[in-house]
């Protein structure tokens, strides 16, 4: 079956702008989760929802906001970008108390 | 809290000799231990998960590892090099599910030697 799919695979915003990544679990997973991947930080959580509700949020600033369908598809913003935003965001998705998490291929953030 | 610590951020071996990649866990739980590989350019690909049995846990491409709790370890092993395992290896810990997020080390890029 088809894995979690995230879009656009690349993009390049300016400062200021804001921009949605679009995740699509694997089918039957209601879990996603969202992560940040820098050189700098390593890989970092930055929140969880299920069934449209998050459940859990990393120490992120409100600039980082996230919601989920009720397909269980999920998207994330991030708003006023900044130089520091500039990295790969992965999105996960796992099944209601499974112990597996499964990653896409993420979505490269470029801010210039 | 939890954290993860993976000993050395480069490790390089020769083509057909032992990978050994360490890591080391702190939870106030049982914890959840992973590892996942990421190649260039792509996203985290599972390798093993331990969650509770048996402690040595066996996973895809030949990859094993061993939860020792008395040490706090999951180091992740495999008997014989390929240069296709040339990637970045992450360890990570979580508490169970996806709820809580998973908390990754540092990571280690493992380099093969022909």
């Amino acid at each position: 079956k088809a894995g979690v799919t995230q879009t656009p695979r690349y993009l390049i915003k300016t400062r200021g702008q804001q921009v949605t990544l679009s995740c699509s679990p694997i089918s039957g997973h209601r879990s996603v989760s969202w992560y940040q991947q820098t050189p700098g930080q390593g890989l970092q959580f930055l929140f969880e929802y299920f069934s449209e509700t998050q459940r859990n949020k990393g120490n992120f600033p409100g600039r980082f906001s996230g919601r989920q369908f009720s397909n269980s598809r999920s998207e994330m913003n991030v708003s006023t970008l900044e130089l520091g935003d500039s990295a790969l965001y992965l999105c996960a998705s796992s099944l209601e108390g499974g112990n597996t998490i499964y990653f896409g291929e993420g979505s490269w953030l470029t801010v210039v | 809290a939890q954290s993860v610590t993976q000993l050395g951020s480069h490790v390089s071996v020769s083509e057909g000799a032992l990978v050994l990649l360490r890591c080391n866990y702190s939870s106030s739980v049982p914890p959840y231990l992973f590892w996942y590989v990421q190649y260039p350019n792509q996203g985290l690909q599972l390798l093993l998960k331990y969650t509770t049995g048996a402690t040595l846990v066996k996973g895809i491409n030949g990859f094993e590892a061993e939860f020792k709790k008395s040490e706090t370890s999951f180091h992740l092993t495999k008997p014989s090099a390929h240069m296709s395992d040339a990637a970045e290896y992450f360890c990570a810990v979580g508490k169970g599910g996806g709820a809580d997020g998973l908390t990754f080390g540092k990571g280690t890029h493992l380099i093969i030697q022909p």
